[in-house]
């Protein structure tokens, strides 16, 4: 089955450690995005990439760092800069085109403490 | 400033009735409107959409309606079930690159929608 594969489901890091979070997809899409989600609020856009060996920096990028050297993997590295880390990320991705709805993963749970 | 926004934090509707989960907008230039929707520890799931250019959108139980002139959406939900409850979140599609169709998604704060047995 096509979907996009997000790994570990939770994990946890002490603060002032760099972290990095996997995204696998096999639906062929171009462009891959990771969002994070905090409790009461909407997703917000860390990183987006449309093509392999590019990305933008989303709304909230300070603190993230991306890579995009394969198609299929969009990896999300959480700094030891970022603030307030500890969050629900959710990493999706989707087919160019006007209106292509994302796909999104299950997402990670990352406590930092 | 929030582009997207969603303004009831909750709905509670009881089964078989109608549930309208409204969300409004301030950027004119956005092409398409999406609904997810959500349950806890797992990410987002499409719903339905809606182009700018059109006013409404019907899939089966769902219905997004369009009022441009209001920058307002609304999904409806009829009937109602208990397997809806989850929270739903309107979103917004923004185009990044009009040369190769590249875009991304704005969403607002979301809806958690109780549906009473």
């Amino acid at each position: 089955d096509g979907g996009i594969t997000q790994s570990p489901k939770y994990l946890f890091r002490k603060e002032g450690q760099n972290v990095t979070l996997s995204c696998e997809q096999n639906l062929n899409h171009d462009a891959m995005y990771w969002y994070r989600q905090d409790p009461g609020q909407g997703l917000r856009l860390i990183y987006y990439s449309q093509i392999v060996n590019d990305f933008q920096k989303g709304d909230i990028a300070e603190g993230y760092s991306v890579s995009r050297e394969k198609k299929e993997s969009f990896p999300l590295t959480v700094t030891s800069a970022q603030k307030n880390p500890t969050a629900f990320y959710l990493c999706a991705s989707t087919s160019k085109g006007p209106g292509s709805p994302l796909h999104f993963g299950n997402g990670t749970r990352l406590t930092v403490t | 400033d929030q582009q997207v926004k969603q303004n009831s934090p909750s709905l509670s509707v009881q089964e078989g009735r109608i549930s309208i989960l409204n969300c409004d907008y301030t950027n004119s230039m956005f092409d398409y409107f999406l609904w997810y929707k959500k349950y806890p520890a797992e990410g987002p799931t499409f719903l339905i959409s809606i182009s700018s250019i059109k006013d409404k959108n019907e899939d089966g139980r769902f219905t997004v309606f369009l009022n441009k002139s209001a920058k307002h959406l609304s999904l409806h939900i009829v009937p109602s079930q208990p397997g809806d409850s989850a929270v739903y979140f309107c979103a917004a599609s923004e185009y990044v690159s009009r040369g190769d169709s590249s875009y991304k998604l704005i969403f607002g704060s979301g809806t958690r929608l109780l549906v009473r047995p």
